[in-house]
């Protein structure tokens, strides 16, 4: 069975810091596909980042990046100058074959001024 | 814009009633779910479509069953609500990978059904 684990349930950060949360998963497919996705207050969860597992460079958008470990099965998101607006669940999920997206159990960050 | 939408943002029904949860998608989506949302589990997969009259079971069917009828629209049923179906449900949609393989595209979400039975 393909498994997500986040085992950070809660994180803080204050403005203008960088954060990371971790993840980790396990999976027996050579095929998949990894995403971070945020959840804020109003619950519509929107894609933060996504990473290919055949690629070995570690996937950026902006402020936000991955950190990919292939071997460890470790997928870490790294958000630098921490916003307000970065207050959220994340979560992270492996694709793997046949579409199947399994989720963890998300971390709530906290963003303090 | 890619649009998910949910048929309600909250629900109320009773034990033993038949509830409907409606999802549309505007973006000619192949691929649709149903998710349950509880704290400390995540998102956990009731049922998957891949295409219209097509569905897969998830991690989680029991109690649930679902409706493709239309490529846009997918219908999760609770035959007869119970108070342990109380929680959060999202569905989500995404355009379909080649048979087998991981999805490699975005999925979209709707903005959740928060459902109470009583």
């Amino acid at each position: 069975a393909q498994t997500v684990t986040q085992s950070q349930p809660e994180m803080s950060v204050q403005e203008a810091e960088t954060v990371t949360l971790s993840c980790t998963y396990d999976t027996s497919e050579s095929d998949y596909y990894l995403f971070w996705y945020k959840q804020p207050p109003s619950r519509q969860m929107i894609l933060v980042i996504r990473q290919e597992a055949y690629k070995q460079q570690n996937a950026t958008e902006n402020r936000f990046s991955v950190n990919f470990q292939k071997a460890a099965k470790s997928f870490s998101l790294k958000i630098s100058d921490s916003q307000l607006g970065d207050a959220a669940m994340y979560f992270c999920l492996s694709s793997t074959g046949f579409q199947k997206l399994v989720f963890g159990t998300g971390t709530r960050l906290l963003v303090s001024p | 814009d890619v649009k998910v939408t949910q048929s309600s943002r909250y629900l109320v029904k009773r034990t033993g009633e038949k509830v409907f949860l409606e999802c549309v998608q505007d973006m000619d989506h192949e691929n649709m779910f149903w998710y349950r949302q509880d704290p400390g589990l995540g998102l956990r997969l009731i049922y998957f479509s891949y295409d219209v009259k097509m569905k897969e079971k998830g991690d989680i069917p029991e109690g649930y069953s679902v409706s493709r009828e239309k490529k846009e629209r997918f219908s999760l049923i609770l035959e007869s609500a119970s108070t342990n179906q109380t929680s959060m449900y999202l569905c989500a949609s995404s355009l379909r990978s080649w048979a087998g393989q991981a999805l490699n595209t975005e999925a979209f979400f709707g903005q959740g059904t928060r459902l109470t039975v009583v």
